[in-house]
């Protein structure tokens, strides 16, 4: 079977700070991860996705990810937050089909 | 990257009458489609997959016969929403793969949703 849990519902940082979003997988074989993003009423845009290969995967908007096999986790990182980033995240894990975390919903306070 | 249309963004019917929402995946071919359904601060569900030429295969606990997919060319699926009832007001997202869409592993690109709205 394979899982994704992103333990934090919603998290709340102020502009220009750092971000860490979490997620952690259950799966039987190598894992394809996924990072997109979902703006209110949107679709999901692709963040970043790591196959193989080097464990800390750089994506657009600034985010990066990193590959932690051992705790079997794909957090996502920012290192300083725009307001634009306000947007709910979700870790993705490509077995058999692709099955998606709850969510974490990102404030930016000003 | 790959840009997947979805058409139309938000619709409002009456009960019992049938909605169809069309995904296009506009600068690559998409062998493979997917339907998910999105409830409110929630997470997206699998609810079909469809491959080009083939029948879908719906994930469990999906009614097929209220949901008809159907994904009769490599660019375009479409979902058909059939006696639509006030709890089949969702957010349907569609997503496409094709061979290649990122250096050999497929990759889903998901359009834009489509809010259905019951009435």
């Amino acid at each position: 079977a394979q899982s994704v849990t992103q333990p934090d519902i919603h998290i709340t940082v102020s502009e220009g700070a750092s971000l860490e979003l979490r997620c952690n997988y259950s799966y039987g074989a190598t894992p394809y991860l996924f990072w997109y993003v979902q703006s209110p009423g949107q679709g999901l845009q692709l963040l970043l996705k790591y196959f193989s290969g080097d464990t800390l995967v750089q994506g657009i908007k600034g985010f990066e990810a990193e590959f932690k096999r051992s705790q079997s986790s794909f957090n996502l990182r920012k290192p300083s937050v725009h307001w634009s980033d306000a947007a709910e995240y979700f870790c993705a894990l490509r077995g058999n089909k692709l099955v998606f975390g709850a969510g974490t919903i990102l404030r930016v306070k000003s | 990257g790959a840009v997947v249309s979805q058409h139309p963004s938000r619709v409002i019917c009456k009960s019992g009458t049938s909605v169809k929402i069309e995904c296009r995946s506009l600068d690559f071919q998409a062998t493979t489609m997917f339907w998910y359904r999105q409830f409110p601060k929630q997470s997206l569900m699998l609810m079909a997959t469809s491959n080009e030429g083939s029948k879908a295969t719906y994930e469990q606990g999906v009614e097929k016969d209220k949901f008809l997919i159907n994904h009769a060319s490599l660019t375009l699926s479409t979902l058909t929403v059939t006696s639509a009832h006030p709890e089949d007001s969702s957010f349907y997202i569609c997503s496409a793969s094709g061979p290649g869409t990122s250096g050999g592993m497929d990759i889903q690109y998901f359009g834009a949703g489509t809010r259905l709205s019951v009435l």
